[in-house]
């Protein structure tokens, strides 16, 4: 079965760039949607189709796509970007998720 | 305002069954591909199965496959998760979710119920 393996971990200082990685055979072929989810909350859409942003979405929230590396970037991280962040793929109908990078602002 | 509402859950024997249900709002229901995201306690997020906007089309989990069914009720604006032969591994909240565009269009899951918990345990 097809898997994205994300790192458990990035530690960021404010005002930084921080970079997610999410890695899978071949990635670069599928479109990738990354999700952010604080505490007690609901995911929340951040990037779809690689790389655009939903409304409401700040233009810090940047993804790429290519190889077998999807990448999401917040550049300037602020203290409110403190969150697990999941990238998502399709394997045909069946959408699979990468395991979350908690990503800590310090 | 866009909003799901997800109801349902509970706390179910091994074995048993549950139904969950998703009251929608806000958007063209029918027109959506809707689905079911769960996340165990303290885990990431495992999606579960997808519904077309018609109902004619289902996409499910090979962890659930043979155990739950999607449906829709267009006319009432619900989507449903029939759930049964319930393990422990299936404790979870679940979420309600729409899809942006079609299946593997890209669009990703832009709308979120909050969630409800289901807990298999004897």
């Amino acid at each position: 079965s097809y898997e994205l393996t994300q790192p458990p971990s990035v530690s960021v200082s404010p005002g930084q760039t921080a970079t997610i990685t999410c890695s899978g055979y071949k990635l670069g072929e599928k479109y990738v949607c990354w999700y952010q989810q604080k505490p007690g909350q609901s995911p929340l859409l951040v990037i779809f189709q690689d790389g655009k942003r939903p409304s409401g979405i700040p233009e810090r929230f940047s993804g790429s796509n290519s190889g077998n590396t999807a990448t999401l970037t917040i550049s300037g991280t602020q203290p409110m970007d403190e969150a697990e962040y999941f990238c998502q793929a399709w394997e045909s109908t069946t959408v699979i998720f990468g395991g979350g990078t908690h990503l800590t602002v310090l | 305002e866009v909003q799901l509402l997800e109801s349902g859950g509970g706390l179910v024997q091994p074995g048993g069954s549950l139904r969950l249900s998703c009251a929608a709002s806000g958007f063209a229901f029918s027109n959506s591909v809707m689905g079911w995201v769960r996340q165990a306690p303290g885990k990431g997020l495992q999606w579960v199965s997808g519904l077309s906007g018609s109902g004619d089309s289902t996409y499910y989990a090979e962890s659930v496959k043979g155990r739950c069914i999607i449906s829709r009720d267009n006319s009432r604006n619900n989507l449903y998760l029939q759930m049964s032969s319930l393990r422990a591994d299936d404790t979870a909240l679940y979420y309600c979710v729409k899809y942006g565009g079609g299946s593997g269009s890209g669009y990703g899951m832009d709308v979120w119920g909050r969630g409800t918990t289901v807990t298999v345990s004897s």
